[in-house]
């Protein structure tokens, strides 16, 4: 298995440029997230799926759009980039337990983004 | 709001050493997560803390959480440099724990020889 894989893993963007990172997981869960991740700042939430046509907003939400198509894929959209959108971004996914609490998150390698 | 807050955020020790990063948080919970990060890679799952009282060890490091005091720790027993790392809890937003994770800052952990 694969786990979970993003693409792509470098990017380099201007300003009102938009782009569109892929997640994908191979592990049939359920719930698939996006964070992003700032020196100093920890993992932010900024999406995130319970399921195939799905979406709600975690922590920091603006700028960024979402969409759950299949299971397997999470896309994180961005419409018009701006600097401060320069980050590393995380895609994560998780399941239910058979006692019905979620378990760990399973990370992907990130995309780290840079706006110029 | 939840707030996770971990202490140290920085922490240089000497090999043999023992110690304890602890992790705060605001709200009532009841599970509690540790991840490791190396440096430019992605993040690894250490521990998984699903009770009051419940406490994991794998090899030197060593969790524990008390939902009452809202207080998590990771030990560290007779460091070594390969533990050398960013440590990072998380808990829940919200109840069953599927609508993603708030994260502390995370201990940024040097080990020297």
């Amino acid at each position: 298995n694969a786990g979970v894989t993003q693409t792509p893993k470098f990017r380099v963007l201007k300003t009102g440029q938009s782009m569109t990172l892929l997640c994908a997981q191979d592990m049939n869960h359920e719930y698939m997230y996006w964070y992003r991740q700032d020196p100093g700042m920890g993992l932010r939430l900024i999406h995130y799926s319970v399921g195939e046509g799905t979406t709600a907003k975690g922590e920091v939400p603006d700028g960024y759009n979402v969409s759950r198509l299949k299971k397997q894929n999470f896309l994180l959209g961005l419409e018009s980039a701006a600097p401060s959108q320069t980050s590393v971004y995380f895609c994560a996914s998780s399941y239910l337990r058979k006692d019905l609490r979620t378990d760990t998150q399973y990370f992907g390698p990130g995309t780290r983004l840079t706006v110029l | 709001e939840l707030k996770v807050e971990q202490n140290p955020l920085f922490l240089s020790m000497q090999e043999g050493k023992n110690y304890t990063i602890y992790c705060n948080y605001s709200t009532t919970s009841d599970r509690l997560y540790w991840y490791r990060q190396d440096p430019g890679k992605s993040l690894e799952s250490l521990f998984v803390l699903l009770s009051n009282g419940a406490v994991k060890q794998e090899g030197r490091l060593m969790a524990s959480l008390d939902t009452k005091a809202r207080l998590s720790t990771l030990h560290i027993t007779a460091a070594v440099h390969d533990l050398s790392a960013t440590y990072f809890c998380a808990t829940s937003r919200g109840g069953g724990g599927a609508d993603g994770l708030t994260f502390g800052k995370g201990t940024h952990l040097i080990i020297q020889p």
